[in-house]
């Protein structure tokens, strides 16, 4: 199956300080990526949709001044936490789509904001 | 917006059972329902997945049903293994769209 990659895997960072996450697809062009957030034994929160060469599309709740994505390429997206604050402490994860609909994900990020 | 509901939240079977998992949907213009399997720590797997052109998919021992009437789907396991143990998630699409959901979950556990 196709390769999503993330990095870092794992951050921690002092309290205002801004984060940034890539994803890259490997071996495939992925028009669409999405950006996730999952908390302890909870299901994935979708927190926005980035497209190749666009703005992304938050979802309701997602300030998006604070979570900035950028989809320069078909195989790269970064997700920006800027002034992180401990409850921003989480696990994010990002997906990509093929042309058929499968969605990648990467092996998410693990970021602990002290 | 759609909203994905799955059910049972835990799933407790002896191996060699069967488990089932069931999600419901709400819009009627989702037309894509991966399921996926999530092993502590890891990322979600696509396991099957059906289109909404299609009633039933199976793939060895799992198979994935969907009644688009009624608007819910769902994912069978036959012949379970203690390592079928997961969280096993449901989602929903519009082909081509933007909008992906996943129900809350399912965590499944195998016991030997």
């Amino acid at each position: 199956g196709a390769v999503v990659s993330q990095h870092p895997s794992r951050v921690i960072c002092k309290s205002g300080t801004s984060v940034k996450i890539e994803c890259r697809s490997l071996d495939f062009q992925a028009t669409t990526m999405f950006w996730y957030r999952q908390f302890p034994k909870q299901s994935l929160m979708l927190m926005a949709t980035s497209n190749e060469g666009s703005k992304a599309t938050y979802e309701q709740g997602v300030e998006k001044d604070k979570f900035l994505i950028n989809h320069a390429s078909l195989t790269l997206s970064t997700l920006t936490v800027t002034s992180a604050h401990p409850e921003d402490s989480s696990f994010y994860i990002c997906s990509a789509r093929t042309y058929t609909d499968t969605q990648y994900f990467g092996p998410g990020t693990r970021l602990t904001v002290l | 917006g759609e909203n994905v509901e799955q059910h049972p939240s835990t799933l407790s079977v002896q191996e060699g059972d069967s488990a089932v998992i069931k999600c419901t949907y709400s819009d009627s213009a989702s037309n894509y329902f991966p399921w996926y399997k999530q092993e502590l720590g890891k990322r979600p797997q696509l396991i099957i997945d059906i289109r909404s052109n299609v009633g039933e998919k199976k793939d060895q021992r799992i198979a994935v049903t969907l009644n688009k009437t009624a608007k819910h789907f769902s994912l069978h396991i036959t012949e379970t293994q203690p390592e079928d143990s997961a969280v096993y998630f449901c989602a929903a699409s519009i082909h081509t769209g933007n909008q992906f959901y996943f129900g809350t979950g399912t965590s499944l556990t195998v016991i030997p």
